[in-house]
């Protein structure tokens, strides 16, 4: 149980285009979701909150109006990256928790290149 | 400030022999700890969980220890098993439930 995916797995784009990432809990009901991103040999780093039918919280030092999050149901986030840009480029994972639990599980993640 | 430290960037083991993960906290507030599975270009897998009101938690080859003075806690794989390379987080969270990251540890098993 508790699976979480993740689509496209990978997407090349070019800079200036706003790429859509979806992520979904297929087994069950994710009443939280987070978006991470991770760049090579670092850890995971929270991008961003997002509690279904409510706007995201998002950590210090990322653009709210860059990384748009959308949470309209209990097994669907999105996260549209708008205007990519080459620095942008980085591997998003989201996780998805249901409500009263404490574990959180991941999506298999999007790789995004921005040329 | 690094708040969840995994000083051991890389560890190697023998096929059948244990795994000793280590993982360090600073942030006393944290009260749920997990440990996660990593392969390249893939998300974390969950493995096993551990909330600060226990010391042990057990799940066939995987055991987490928690020692809350010491702000430490560790996660035993045995036997360990060609399957089992990887790099392993370990993750914390605190009353906001938001996670925390470690830096990872690659492990290796030997054959």
């Amino acid at each position: 149980g508790a699976v979480v995916s993740q689509h496209p797995s990978w997407v090349i784009c070019k800079s200036g285009t706003s790429v859509k990432i979806e992520c979904r809990s297929l087994d069950f009901q994710a009443t939280t979701m987070f978006w991470y991103r991770q760049f090579p040999k670092q850890s995971l780093m929270l991008m961003a909150t997002s509690n279904e039918g409510s706007k995201a919280t998002y950590e210090q030092g990322v653009e709210k109006d860059k990384f748009l999050i959308n949470h309209a149901s209990l097994t669907l986030s999105t996260l549209t990256v708008t205007s990519a840009h080459p620095e942008d480029s980085s591997f998003y994972i989201c996780s998805a928790r249901a409500w009263s639990q404490e574990t959180q599980y991941f999506g298999p993640g999007t790789r995004l290149l921005v040329l | 400030d690094q708040q969840v430290k995994q000083n051991s960037p890389s560890l190697s083991v023998q096929e059948g022999r244990i795994s000793i993960l280590n993982c360090d906290y600073t942030n006393s507030m944290f009260d749920y700890f997990l440990w996660y599975k990593k392969y390249p270009a893939e998300g974390p897998t969950f493995l096993i969980s551990i909330s600060s009101i226990k010391d042990k938690n057990e799940d066939g080859r995987f055991t987490v220890f928690l020692n809350k003075s010491a702000k430490h806690l560790s996660l035993h794989i045995v036997p360990s098993q060609p399957g089992d390379s990887a790099v392993y987080f370990c993750a914390a969270s605190d009353i906001n439930e938001k996670l925390t990251f470690g830096t990872g540890t690659r492990l290796t098993i030997i054959p």
